[in-house]
C-alpha cells in the first residue's frame, strides 16, 4: 500500500518569500510523484511530476520540487510567492496493481499569500 | 482546460435519489478514472476504466457503479443517495494505463444531497 502525508493544512506565506509545502511519501516501489493545484470551483491541475531521472523536477508557475528517496520525501517550492499562487495544493503518489493505475493523494495544503 | 469535460457542473437532488455524471476524456486517452471529494475524506480513489473495461475498483460503494462506452466517455451512477454522499466528484483521463503518465482532471460535478 502507498500513502502520502502532507505536512500543515494551512501555510501562510507574504508575498515575495520562499514557498515550501511539505510531502512525505510511503511506496514499497519506486514512486511515481506528482504535485497538484486546485483553485476555488475547480478541478486538479498538475503542477509537476517525478517519475525517473533528475531528481529536481522544475513545473508550471515557477515551481520545483525535489525527489529525495532517503527521505522519501517531495517537498514543492517556489523562491518567490505571488498572490495568484493562493490555492490548496496536493501531493501525489501513483500506485499500481497489475494494469490498474490509481492515484493516493495526501489531505492537501491551503496556501495563503499575504500582501 | 485540461481537455476532461465533465456534466453537469452542479446536481441538487434528494435522499433516495438516482444520478448519473458524465464525463468526456481528453482527445485520445483510453483510461477514466473517477475520484470523490469531500471535507472529511478528503480525495479518494473511486474507480478506473481503461479502454471499456474495470481495471481497479477504490473506495467505491455497492450503491455506485460506473461504466465506459467505446466512444470512451464514461458515466458513474449513484443511487439511494445518502446525505454523505454529497461531494465534489471527479473525472480524470490519461493516454494508457503508465504509471508515470499524470492524470488530468475535468473541472468535477458538485453534488448536493437534500
Amino acid at each position: 500500500a502507498q500513502s502520502v502525508t502532507q505536512l500543515g493544512s494551512h501555510v501562510s506565506v507574504s508575498e515575495g518569500a520562499l514557498v515550501l509545502l511539505r510531502c512525505n511519501y510511503s511506496s514499497s516501489v519506486p514512486p511515481y510523484l506528482f504535485w497538484y493545484v486546485q483553485y476555488p470551483n475547480q478541478g486538479l491541475q498538475l503542477l509537476l511530476k517525478y517519475t525517473t531521472g533528475a531528481t529536481l523536477v522544475k513545473g508550471i508557475n515557477g515551481f520545483e520540487a525535489e525527489f529525495k528517496k532517503s527521505e522519501t520525501s517531495f517537498h514543492l517550492t517556489k523562491p518567490s510567492a505571488h498572490m495568484s499562487d493562493a490555492a490548496e495544493y496536493f501531493c501525489a503518489v501513483s500506485s499500481s496493481s497489475g494494469s490498474a493505475r490509481q492515484l493516493t493523494f495526501g489531505s492537501g495544503t491551503q496556501l495563503t499569500v499575504l500582501p | 482546460d485540461s481537455g476532461v469535460t465533465q456534466t453537469p457542473k452542479h446536481l441538487i437532488t434528494a435522499t433516495g435519489q438516482r444520478v448519473t455524471l458524465r464525463c468526456s476524456p481528453r482527445s485520445g486517452d483510453l483510461s477514466v478514472y473517477w475520484y470523490q471529494q469531500s471535507l472529511d475524506q478528503g480525495l479518494q480513489f473511486l474507480i478506473h476504466y481503461y479502454n471499456g473495461e474495470e481495471r481497479a475498483k477504490g473506495n467505491i460503494l455497492e450503491r455506485f457503479s460506473a461504466q465506459q462506452f467505446p466512444d470512451l466517455h464514461s458515466e458513474l451512477n449513484l443511487s439511494s443517495l445518502e446525505l454523505g454522499d454529497s461531494a465534489l466528484y471527479f473525472c480524470a483521463s490519461s493516454p494508457s494505463t503508465g504509471n508515470n503518465q499524470p492524470q488530468h482532471f475535468g473541472d468535477g460535478t458538485r453534488l448536493s444531497i437534500l
